[in-house]
């Protein structure tokens, strides 16, 4: 069972340049199945896609934060990272890396098969 | 502003069944068939429903449908474990990203 760990700084100062990494664990960054995402949790609000990888090295992102944002991949570490450029305290959050899935069809359905557990960032002085 | 609706909270009692709804376009979810995560309190979410399909190890109370662009998640037997926000999220072939809901707040009274 594939398992995801973040990990990083929890407090990164205004202007700087936030830095995650994701350690997966049971599944393969290669694995032609899966897309590797980064989601977040801004303090008091829902759930917001930051981006995602592919074992390619193809990213797509979250057009809100594309010009901020950068997300790689390691696979002789099998991970994947993130970095956020030019923080304010609105990306304070928790951050989760989580696998995604496609399954296509008559009617395809995309969604996260795999969750981490999560890690709190705070960007503050 | 999310670009899935969802409404913002919703409550039940023990025993009832409550739906959950998940609004989009044709772009998200009148193409593709959502995801609903379970939130609780700042735990890592999990996913409860993919399509009308059950992850392992999710209670079967748990079913999901869809009609046009407005997706459901119904939870029969309600239970106090349930409490939590729930989140749907689809692919948006226009904007080519994943697109999530605002979230809803399920209390079990």
């Amino acid at each position: 069972q594939v398992q995801l760990q973040e990990s990083g700084p929890g407090l990164v100062k205004p202007s700087q340049t936030l830095s995650l990494t994701c350690t997966v664990s049971g599944g393969s960054l290669s694995s032609g199945s899966h897309y590797w995402s980064w989601i977040r949790r801004p303090a008091g609000k829902g759930l917001e896609w930051i981006g995602r990888i592919y074992r390619s090295g193809e990213t797509i992102y979250n057009p809100s934060l594309k010009s901020r944002v950068t997300i790689s991949g390691d696979t002789s570490k099998n991970q994947f990272s993130l970095k956020l450029s030019f923080v304010t305290a609105a990306d304070t959050a928790d951050y989760y890396c989580a696998r995604d899935a496609m399954i296509r069809g008559v009617t395809p359905v995309y969604y996260v098969d795999a969750w981490g557990k999560g890690t709190t960032v705070t960007v503050s002085s | 502003q999310s670009a899935l609706t969802q409404e913002a909270s919703v409550s039940g009692t023990v025993g009832q069944k409550v739906t959950l709804s998940c609004t989009g376009n044709s772009d998200n979810v009148g193409s593709y068939d959502v995801g609903w995560y379970q939130q609780i309190s700042h735990g890592a979410p999990k996913t409860v429903i993919f399509g009308n399909s059950l992850p392992s190890g999710i209670p079967d109370r748990f079913s999901g449908s869809k009609s046009g662009t407005t997706a459901s998640l119904t939870i029969s037997g309600l239970q106090p474990e349930d409490e939590a926000d729930y989140y749907c999220s689809a692919w948006d072939y226009s904007l080519n990203v994943v697109v999530f809901g605002g979230g809803t707040k399920l209390s079990v009274l």
